[in-house]
């Protein structure tokens, strides 16, 4: 069965700092999505990754895909407090279901 | 505008007591799914559906039932064996995972 990690589960980190958030899934699978979602509302749409190497970028956000570690990392670049949301990352399970991580609440303070 | 809507926003439930909810589609997508999420915790596969008239039991199906008798539309019954219903829930559709999933404004749900 698929189990799909994520670390850290909480991040608290200042205005134009980077940081990054891992994802590790246990089976094979080259479909990884990430979405954020703001308190009390349903998930938004960040990334999908669809193969080994993927790297795709929006604003201050890059996700990649290395899907022979099982790794996907979501990267923010000068974390601003809009950013504040927790990050959720998904993992495509035998192309009929998604299986999601923990999630990563992160916090954005001058 | 094509999306997917779920209904009520929120709902209380009386203990023993079956409730419903609601979720449509209008993006022609084939496949629907129903999650859970508890305060704080990441999203659990209740039920999903690939195909009108069939679906599949997911990590936490028990004390759930879900029919698909139309492409547009996968309620949820939450029954009185499910005795920890207090939860966000979500439902998505999708068509190819290629493009991800779509997910509604969710349901809570609260036992009174």
């Amino acid at each position: 069965e698929l189990k799909v990690e994520q670390n850290p589960l909480f991040l608290s980190m200042q205005e134009g700092k980077n940081y990054t958030i891992y994802c590790n899934y246990s089976t094979t699978s080259d479909r990884l999505y990430w979405y954020r979602q703001d308190p009390g509302k349903s998930l938004e749409s960040l990334f999908v990754l669809l193969s080994n190497g993927a790297v795709k970028q929006e604003g201050r956000l890059m996700a990649s895909l290395d899907t022979k570690a099982r790794l996907s990392t979501l990267h923010i670049t000068a974390a601003v407090h809009d950013l504040s949301a927790t990050y959720f990352c998904a993992v495509d399970y035998n192309t009929d279901k998604l299986i999601f991580g923990t999630g990563t609440r992160l916090q954005v303070f001058p | 505008d094509g999306g997917i809507t779920q209904s009520p926003k929120y709902l209380f439930r009386k203990e023993g007591q079956n409730v419903t909810l609601s979720c449509e589609q209008n993006l022609n997508h084939d496949a629907m799914y129903w999650y859970r999420q508890d305060p704080g915790q990441g999203l659990r596969l209740i039920y999903y559906s690939q195909i009108v008239n069939d679906f599949q039991k997911g990590d936490i199906a028990e004390g759930y039932s879900v029919s698909r008798e139309k492409k547009e539309s996968f309620p949820l019954t939450v029954t009185s064996a499910q005795k920890n219903p207090t939860a966000f829930y979500l439902c998505a559709s999708g068509t190819d995972s290629n493009y991800g999933y779509t997910f509604g404004s969710g349901t809570r749900l609260t036992v009174v």
